[in-house]
């Protein structure tokens, strides 16, 4: 079964950097897009990133861009967020999610919270 | 950015009893190859989202018949025929037609009354 989990997730100053990892199983995570969605602490959830099967179509959030890199390692089945320059309002819990079947985000991983404080 | 607009908010709903939840959309979501990408997740408490309902009307494996998805074009329903307690938590609407970006609706909080 698709497994999806997060990690690297903690307290980070205003302006510091963060990198998320997802660890992927049960599916063939080299053939696959992959999203990360965000939801702010009692908030809805916000779309953030996009990439490619082979990491050469990313797409962005406008709230993000510039600031967050989406990247993968498909020798190691691994899905990064590579977050920069944080803002109190990225404070959020970090989804990692996958694009399966053809028919937009599907599975999703149980999350890491990351909170921006000084 | 499409904007998915969901009513009602909050839902309290007696056990045993239906319940629905609307989704609009500010555009078709008919995509160009013919398929509606519009999914229905759940996020019960404390947990990470899972998708219930995809293309509409489709049922994820492992969800009960009890959840139905229509709808077309900009209007899309969830309905559940007979609430069970564990249905508790909040649903969203998604759509994956005019992407990026993904966009969510609000969500709606459904409550055992």
């Amino acid at each position: 079964q698709v497994q999806l989990v997060e990690s690297g997730g903690g307290v980070v100053q205003p302006g510091g950097s963060l990198r998320l990892s997802c660890a992927a199983s049960g599916f063939t995570f080299s053939n696959h897009g992959m999203h990360w969605v965000r939801q702010a602490p009692g908030e809805g959830l916000e779309w953030v990133a996009f990439t490619r099967y082979d990491g050469s179509i990313r797409y962005y959030a406008d709230s993000v861009k510039g600031r967050f890199t989406i990247s993968r390692d498909n020798s190691k089945n691994t899905l990064y967020l590579q977050m920069n320059s944080l803002r109190p309002e990225d404070t959020a819990v970090y989804y990692c999610a996958s694009d399966i079947y053809a028919s937009g985000i599907d599975y999703w991983g149980q999350g890491t919270l990351v909170t921006v404080s000084s | 950015d499409v904007v998915m607009t969901q009513s009602p908010l909050s839902l309290p709903v007696t056990l045993g009893q239906p319940a629905s939840i609307s989704c609009r959309s500010s555009q078709s979501l008919v995509h160009s190859d013919g398929n509606t990408y519009l999914n229905w997740l759940q996020q019960r408490p404390g947990q990470s989202p899972r998708r219930l309902i995809y293309n509409v009307s489709n049922r994820d494996s492992g969800v009960p018949e009890r959840f139905t998805g229509s709808g077309s074009g900009t209007d899309f329903t969830l309905k559940i025929s007979r609430v069970e307690a564990e249905d508790v938590g909040i649903y969203y609407c998604m759509q994956g037609t005019h992407w990026p970006p993904y966009t969510f609706g609000q969500g709606t909080k459904l409550e055992i009354k």
